[in-house]
C-alpha cells in the first residue's frame, strides 16, 4: 500500500544519546517534512526537504539534523538527546502545495 | 501571537448534532486552508482542503472559508461517535515549498 513508514513507532532514550528516526515514502513525493506534535503546542515543523540532497530548517531546528540522500528517505536525526525533545515525531509528504500524507508517528521519551 | 489560532474546545456534543469548528489566522497569504483529522496515537489524515475563499461539501462535512475576515470553519452534520478525534486547521501559501501552519487542534467527542 502506498503511504509513509516511519520508523521506529517507540523509544526511550537517556539523555545524551543519539538516534535516528527513518521516514520512507512509496509516493514518489519530492516534498518531505518532519513535525513534532506536543500538547498545546500543535504541530511544529523541524526540517524539510523540496527534493533528493536538499534540506532546509523549520521552526524549531534546533538540536536536529537531517539528511536527504535518496528521494523515498528522510531521515532525522538527534545528536544528543534532551529531555526537551519527548515529544511524538511525524513525517509527513505532499506532491503539491497543499495537503499532506503523514506517517504514523514515533513517540520518543527522553529521561 | 500565533499565525494560527484554532478553538481549542474540548467539544462534547451526542450524536446527530451538527458541530462547528474554527480556526483564525493573521497571514493574509494564505491560499489553501486544509483540515484534518487524527484519532488517538495516529497521525493526521486530510479531511478536506479549500483554495481561497468559498465553500466546499463533501459528505456531512462542509469546509468555509472568509478570507476577508481571515475565518474559516469545519461544519459537521448528523455527527457520529466515529467522528470523534482531534481537528486540525492548516493552512499554506503556494510558493513556501508546500510548508503548511497548523491550530493546535480542537477535540471533538460525539456520545452515542
Amino acid at each position: 500500500n502506498a503511504g509513509v513508514t516511519q520508523t521506529p513507532k517507540f523509544r526511550v532514550l537517556k539523555t545524551g544519546q543519539s538516534m535516528t528516526l527513518l521516514c520512507a515514502q512509496d509516493m514518489n513525493h519530492e516534498y518531505m517534512y518532519w513535525y513534532r506534535q506536543d500538547p498545546g503546542m500543535g504541530l511544529r515543523l523541524i526540517h524539510y526537504s523540496v527534493g533528493e540532497g536538499t534540506t532546509a530548517k523549520g521552526e524549531v531546528p534546533d538540536g536536529y539534523n537531517v539528511s536527504r540522500l535518496k528521494k523515498q528517505n528522510f531521515l532525522l536525526g538527534l545528536e544528543s538527546a534532551a529531555p526537551s525533545q519527548t515529544s511524538v515525531y511525524f513525517c509527513a509528504t505532499t506532491a503539491r502545495t497543499y495537503g499532506y500524507t503523514f506517517g504514523s508517528g514515533t513517540r520518543l521519551t527522553v529521561v | 501571537q500565533k499565525e494560527v489560532e484554532q478553538d481549542p474546545g474540548p467539544l462534547s456534543v451526542p450524536e446527530g448534532a451538527i458541530v462547528s469548528l474554527n480556526c483564525t489566522y493573521s497571514n493574509s497569504a494564505f491560499q489553501y486552508f486544509m483540515w484534518y483529522r487524527q484519532y488517538s496515537r495516529k497521525g493526521p489524515e486530510l479531511l478536506m482542503y479549500t483554495y481561497s475563499s468559498g465553500n466546499k461539501e463533501d459528505g456531512r462535512f462542509t469546509a468555509q472559508v472568509d478570507k476577508s475576515s481571515k475565518y474559516i470553519s469545519l461544519f459537521i452534520r448528523d455527527s457520529q461517535p466515529s467522528d470523534s478525534a482531534t481537528y486540525l486547521c492548516a493552512m499554506s501559501v503556494e510558493t513556501n515549498a508546500g510548508k503548511s501552519t497548523f491550530g493546535d487542534g480542537t477535540t471533538l467527542t460525539v456520545k452515542p
